[in-house]
């Protein structure tokens, strides 16, 4: 089946700094990614919608200027958190899309917490 | 609004059977999905439904009725590493995703 991989599984920062993950699609071409945030025992909150060649769709109350996605090619999409802050500290998950009928295939995720 | 309402937590015990049911209000339907999510880990495919019916996958089936809004994950043969959440979503007539919340299911011995 398609994999999607993540980077980094876990990562730890301070309060201001920039985070970069990475999502890749392995053994596929994904047109589309979606980058997912979830919070301890909650569903999944999507954030944005990423398109090969173009800008990001941010969903409704996601600041675009905090939350950085670049989808550079066809298997590699990127968000970058600026200026992490505590509340910042989730569980990112991006997947990506193949063909019909549409499926999306999950990242393993990657928590990050903002000290 | 869009919206899709599953139960939040659900029992079970080793061996038996359990339904989990869904049902969605979505603007337009192009088809229901059913997702595996362990604790800190990454939601997994289970199954896709787009048309009326059964469709079976060895001890998991779903269920979908289009015309009342509403499907079913059927669990056989439960065993201890099905404890997981199971969440349900749609894609609406805009080919957008809704997540429903997600049903816990917890199987004791």
């Amino acid at each position: 089946g398609a994999v999607v991989s993540q980077h980094p599984s876990r990562v730890i920062c301070k309060s201001g700094t920039s985070v970069k993950i990475e999502c890749r699609s392995l053994d596929f071409q994904a047109t589309t990614m979606f980058w997912y945030r979830q919070f301890p025992k909650q569903s999944l909150m999507l954030m944005a919608t990423s398109n090969e060649g173009s800008k990001a769709t941010y969903e409704q109350g996601v600041e675009k200027d905090k939350f950085l996605i670049n989808h550079a090619s066809l298997t590699l999409s990127t968000l970058t958190v600026t200026s992490a802050h505590p509340e910042d500290s989730s569980f990112y998950i991006c997947s990506a899309e193949t063909g019909e009928p549409y499926e999306q295939y999950f990242g393993p995720g990657t928590r990050l917490t903002v000290t | 609004g869009q919206n899709i309402d599953q139960p939040t937590e659900m029992t079970a015990t080793e061996g038996a059977i359990v339904q989990i049911n869904c049902t969605y209000q979505t603007s337009g339907f192009n088809g229901l999905f059913w997702y595996q999510q362990h604790a800190g880990e990454a939601p997994t495919f289970l199954s896709y439904n787009v048309l009326d019916g059964l469709e079976e996958k060895g001890r998991f089936s779903s269920f979908l009725s289009r015309s009342k809004g509403y499907s079913y994950l059927l669990l056989k043969e439960l065993q201890m590493k099905d404890s997981a959440s199971y969440l349900c979503a749609v894609r609406d007539g805009n080919y957008q995703l809704i997540w429903g919340a997600g049903t816990k299911l917890i199987i004791k011995p």
